[in-house]
């Protein structure tokens, strides 16, 4: 069965810091991976995509088969990057499998 | 564009009365999904729609629940008879055409926070 799955349900840093949060994935086929960020008292939205490779708020993610994973990482870390963050697979379908979220607190 | 629309924010039930949650898409928007999420866990998929029409109800549970999105008014989540375990928050997505969360990015309301006593 598809599953997502994030460690860490939380990680504190300083600013500053360099910031990664783990996500790993089980599917056998080719997934679309996607981070989702949700800031307090916001909305879920979408951060980034790995079908575009794109850097959003200096966040990245790489997807890696052979490792089926596909970190969130970031070189220097921001208060106002404290937020919630889910990470989600899609696959054939219109429907999204979600990670239990890891929450990131980001101490001055 | 005032974004996805869920209300009430927060709904308190006894055990055995209804619940109705509401989901007002984006304008434009004629897809419509919702997510479950229970304390602890990630967002699970429940039920995907488009006007007039369940696409997907893979996800819902067998009894009790069912979902409608009528050509007009808002998309409605029903839950008849509640009991404890279905306390949770309850998330609804749109998008303008099949989104797999990327190609057509899903917009999320703020939710609805169930809970049953």
């Amino acid at each position: 069965a598809q599953r997502v799955t994030q460690p860490e349900k939380l990680l504190s840093v300083f600013k500053g810091a360099p910031v990664e949060l783990k996500c790993n994935y089980s599917y056998s086929g080719s997934p679309e991976l996607f981070w989702y960020v949700q800031y307090s008292r916001q909305r879920l939205q979408l951060l980034l995509r790995h079908i575009s490779r794109e850097s959003i708020k200096g966040f990245t993610a790489d997807l890696n088969k052979g490792e089926t994973s596909f970190h969130l990482k970031k070189p220097f870390a921001q208060e106002e990057d404290s937020a919630m963050y889910y990470c989600a697979l899609s696959y054939n379908t219109d429907k999204l499998i979600f990670g239990t979220g890891t929450r990131l607190q980001v101490f001055p | 564009n005032a974004g996805v629309m869920q209300n009430p924010r927060h709904l308190v039930r006894r055990r055995g009365q209804e619940a109705r949650l509401r989901c007002s898409p984006m304008k434009g928007h004629s897809h419509v999904y919702w997510y479950r999420q229970l304390p602890e866990e990630g967002l699970k998929f429940m039920v995907y729609l488009q006007k007039e029409n369940i696409i997907d109800e893979s996800g819902m549970p067998k009894e009790r629940f069912s979902a409608e999105f009528p050509k007009e008014g808002p998309s409605i989540l029903r839950i008849q008879q509640v009991v404890r375990g279905d306390s949770a928050a309850y998330f609804c997505a749109s998008s303008p055409r099949p989104g797999r969360g990327g190609n057509s990015p899903l917009h999320f309301g703020n939710g609805t926070r169930l809970t049953v006593t």
